[in-house]
């Protein structure tokens, strides 16, 4: 495609609701990161993959979140029982390059999640 | 764990003026990227520096990345009304990870 994708761009839950949210990466890209991003703050680095392999997870805030990329292209995020604190914009982000040299991160226009 | 810091957090110029945003690692960086943010966008890849000491241009944008490869700063000249947004720098962290800083938001008066 012509740039990532997410979906969905705006999510509503309950508190206590699982979610999914999905990440189509730019084709061919190796990398693809998943940061959340908190109003007026810098996105925070939540999980890394490399292909189909989870290399990094480290910034997962609790085990609520699970991260999934299982024929290395499309990346699925999933919250379980969400809370008010996980309401932020969830941006993926792909690149060619593996880290620590990822030269280019290409971001998708991120799915913002709202809880109740 | 790794910290990366920016200074201002905000910024307001008047049209014309220049403006310098500068980031602070608290570890040595292989690489430091720069991204912008426009309001209600996402982040967009500027450049990368991995030189110590390296000094890059992008019309009236400059960017240098220190000597001891901990700082870097962002100086944009004669602003314009579209250079409105969040400059953020980030870096990579142990492991697989990238660090953001927490950005400055650039506000232009025309």
């Amino acid at each position: 495609g012509a740039g990532v994708s997410q979906s969905p761009r705006y999510k509503v839950a309950k508190r206590g609701q699982d979610v999914a949210l999905r990440c189509d990466p730019i084709s061919g890209h190796v990398s693809l990161f998943w940061y959340q991003q908190a109003l007026g703050q810098g996105p925070e680095f939540l999980t890394y993959f490399q292909n189909e392999a989870q290399l990094d997870k480290s910034g997962l805030p609790s085990d609520r979140f699970f991260a999934e990329r299982p024929e290395g292209s499309v990346s699925t995020l999933k919250i379980q029982r969400t809370q008010q604190e996980d309401s932020a914009v969830y941006l993926c982000a792909s690149s060619t390059g593996t880290p620590p040299s990822t030269d280019t991160q290409y971001f998708g226009p991120g799915t913002r999640l709202t809880v109740l | 764990g790794q910290q990366v810091m920016q200074i201002p957090q905000y910024q307001h110029v008047q049209e014309g003026e220049d403006f310098t945003t500068y980031c602070n690692s608290s570890t040595t960086l292989s690489n430091i990227q720069w991204y912008k943010q426009r309001p209600g966008g996402h982040p967009v890849f500027l450049i990368q520096l991995v030189k110590s000491g390296e000094v890059k241009k992008q019309k009236r944008l400059t960017f240098q990345f220190g000597e001891a490869k901990k700082n870097s700063s962002l100086h944009i000249t004669a602003t314009q009304t579209t250079d409105v947004g969040t400059y953020f720098c980030a870096g990579p962290n142990y492991g697989q990870n990238f660090v953001f800083g927490p950005g400055t938001r650039l506000s232009v008066l025309p």
